[in-house]
C-alpha cells in the first residue's frame, strides 16, 4: 500500500535549536519527494522537493532534506530554527506516472518558543 | 498567474442545504486535486482528475458528495445535503501533467454547517 509516515506529531523547539522531521514513504516504484509547509491558517505551500540527483536539497528559509532511497525517508532539516517557521509541516510522494496522485503524510505541527 | 483559486473563502450552512464549493486551476494544469482537512483525520484527499476526468474518488466519504470538472478551468466539489461533521477546509490544487509534478494549492474554503 502507498503510503507516507512521519516521525514525530507535534514538535517543541526553543529559536535557534536544530530541526530534524522525519519522513518515511511506502510506495511500488520510482518517486518524487516533497515537503510542504501551511502556516496558521494559510494553504500548503512548497518548501522542497526532490525529483532526481544530488539527494541533498535545499528549498525555501534555510530549509533542506535528504532523500536516503535505502531507508526510503526524506527527513527534513535546519539548523537554526526561528519564531516564524511555527507551523505544521507535511512529506508527501507522488510516483513518476501520469496518473500518480500525492500522497501526504500525517503532518507534523511544529511550534518554535521565541 | 493568479495561482488555484476557490471560492467561496468561508461558508457557513445549516445541516441539509446544499453546498457548492467552487475551483479554479492554475492555467496549464489538467491534474486537479480536492482534499479536506480536520484536526481529527488531517489532510485527505477526496478525488482527483486528470483532463477533466475522475481517476480516483475513491476518498469521496459517501454519496452526499460529488466532484465535477466540465472543463480545463472550473471545477465544482457539491455536499448535499451537508452535515455538521463536513465541517472541515476544502483544498483545491493542480499540477501541471508529465507525472511527478508539485501540486499547488488554493486558500481553501473553511466549511461550517450548523
Amino acid at each position: 500500500a502507498q503510503s507516507v509516515s512521519q516521525h514525530n506529531h507535534h514538535v517543541i523547539l526553543s529559536e535557534a535549536a536544530s530541526l530534524e522531521l522525519g519522513c518515511n514513504y511506502s510506495y511500488g516504484g520510482t518517486v518524487n519527494l516533497f515537503w510542504y509547509v501551511q502556516y496558521p491558517g494559510q494553504h500548503l505551500q512548497l518548501l522542497l522537493k526532490y525529483f532526481s540527483g544530488d539527494p541533498l536539497v535545499k528549498g525555501i528559509k534555510g530549509f533542506e532534506a535528504e532523500f536516503i532511497k535505502s531507508k526510503f525517508s526524506f527527513n527534513l532539516r535546519k539548523p537554526s530554527v526561528q519564531w516564524s517557521d511555527t507551523a505544521e509541516y507535511f512529506c508527501a510522494v507522488i510516483g513518476k506516472t501520469s496518473y500518480d496522485k500525492v500522497i501526504f503524510g500525517p503532518g507534523t505541527s511544529l511550534s518554535v518558543i521565541p | 498567474d493568479a495561482g488555484v483559486i476557490q471560492s467561496p473563502r468561508h461558508e457557513v450552512t445549516e445541516m441539509g442545504q446544499e453546498v457548492t464549493l467552487r475551483c479554479k486551476p492554475i492555467s496549464g494544469h489538467n491534474s486537479l486535486f480536492w482534499y479536506r482537512q480536520t484536526m481529527m483525520r488531517g489532510l485527505e484527499l477526496l478525488i482527483y482528475f486528470n483532463n477533466n476526468v475522475p481517476i480516483d474518488d475513491s476518498g469521496m466519504p459517501e454519496d452526499r458528495f460529488s466532484a465535477k470538472m466540465p472543463n480545463a478551468s472550473f471545477s465544482t466539489l457539491k455536499i448535499q445535503p451537508s452535515e455538521p461533521r463536513d465541517s472541515a477546509v476544502y483544498f483545491c490544487a493542480s499540477s501541471s501533467t508529465g507525472g511527478g509534478t508539485e501540486a499547488f494549492f488554493g486558500q481553501g474554503t473553511r466549511l461550517t454547517v450548523v
